[in-house]
C-alpha cells in the first residue's frame, strides 16, 4: 500500500515559474526521498533528506520536511520545459529495506 | 559506468502463461529490489535481495510471483500463470548498501519491464 499523499495530482506551469509539490506520510521515517520519472522510463533519484534535517538545497531542488506534520514539499526554482515529468516521495523506513512511494505529482512545463 | 538493465523492455503475455523478466544491477551493488508498478500510481515493493539472499519478500502479491538471485548479481522475476491483475510495470533498483539500513539510501532504477496480460 502506499505510504502517503501527494498533491497536487497534476501541476500545469510555464517555464520560468516555480514548481512545488507536497508529500505526506504516515509513519516514522528515516529519511524522505524525491524521485523523477520520465514517461516510459525509470525512476532518476533527485534529493535525500534525513529525519533530523529540515531543508536540503540541489542545484535548483529545495527540499523541506516538518516531521511533526509528517510531511515534505519540493520546490523546482525557474522551471524548464524539460523538468516535465512525474515526481515521487519515498520514505526509507527507520529499519528495513524498502522504500515506500506516493502517487506522485505529474508536472508540465509548457515552453 | 552502466546503470540498472532489464529486459524484456516489453511483455505480451497471454493470460495463464509464465514470464520471467531479467534485472542486471549496477555492478557490485548488494541490493536488489524488485517494485511493481500500475499505470498512474507509484512503484510499490515486492522483493528485497542482499547478495543472494531474499531477505523481504512480503510485497509478493501471490505465490505465482516468485523471484530469484542465485550468485548475487543478476536477478530473475518469474509470475506463473499470468493474470490480467499483473499487467503493470516492473521496476528494478539496486543500491550499494546491505543490511537492515537499506531503507536509508538511495536506489537506483532500470527502466522498467512493461507487462500486459490480455
Amino acid at each position: 500500500s502506499q505510504q502517503g499523499e501527494e498533491d497536487p495530482q497534476a501541476l500545469s506551469i510555464q517555464e520560468g515559474e516555480n514548481a512545488t509539490m507536497n508529500c505526506s506520510y504516515k509513519t516514522s521515517i528515516n529519511n524522505l526521498q524525491w524521485y523523477r520519472q520520465n514517461s516510459g522510463r525509470g525512476l532518476v533519484h533527485l534529493i535525500l533528506i534525513r529525519s533530523n534535517e529540515r531543508e536540503k538545497h540541489s542545484g535548483r531542488l529545495r527540499v523541506t520536511l516538518d516531521t511533526s506534520k509528517k510531511s515534505s514539499s519540493l520546490l523546482i526554482t525557474a522551471s524548464r520545459a524539460a523538468d516535465t515529468a512525474s515526481y515521487f516521495c519515498a520514505t526509507g523506513e527507520t529499519s528495513g529495506s524498502r522504500l515506500t512511494f506516493g502517487e506522485g505529482t505529474q508536472l508540465t512545463v509548457n515552453p | 559506468g552502466a546503470g540498472v538493465s532489464q529486459s524484456p523492455r516489453y511483455k505480451v503475455a497471454k493470460r495463464g502463461q509464465d514470464v520471467a523478466l531479467r534485472c542486471d544491477p549496477i555492478s557490485g551493488h548488494v541490493s536488489l529490489f524488485w517494485y511493481q508498478q500500475a499505470l498512474g500510481q507509484g512503484p510499490e515493493f515486492l522483493t528485497y535481495f542482499q547478495n543472494e539472499a531474499q531477505l523481504d519478500k512480503s510485497g509478493l502479491p501471490s505465490d505465482r510471483f516468485f523471484a530469484e538471485r542465485p550468485e548475487g548479481s543478476v536477478s530473475t522475476l518469474k509470475i506463473q500463470r499470468t493474470q490480467q491483475e499483473d499487467s503493470a510495470v516492473y521496476l528494478c533498483a539496486s543500491s550499494t548498501r546491505g543490511g537492515s539500513w537499506t531503507g536509508r539510501y538511495e536506489q537506483y532504477f532500470g527502466p522498467g519491464t512493461r507487462l500486459t496480460v490480455t
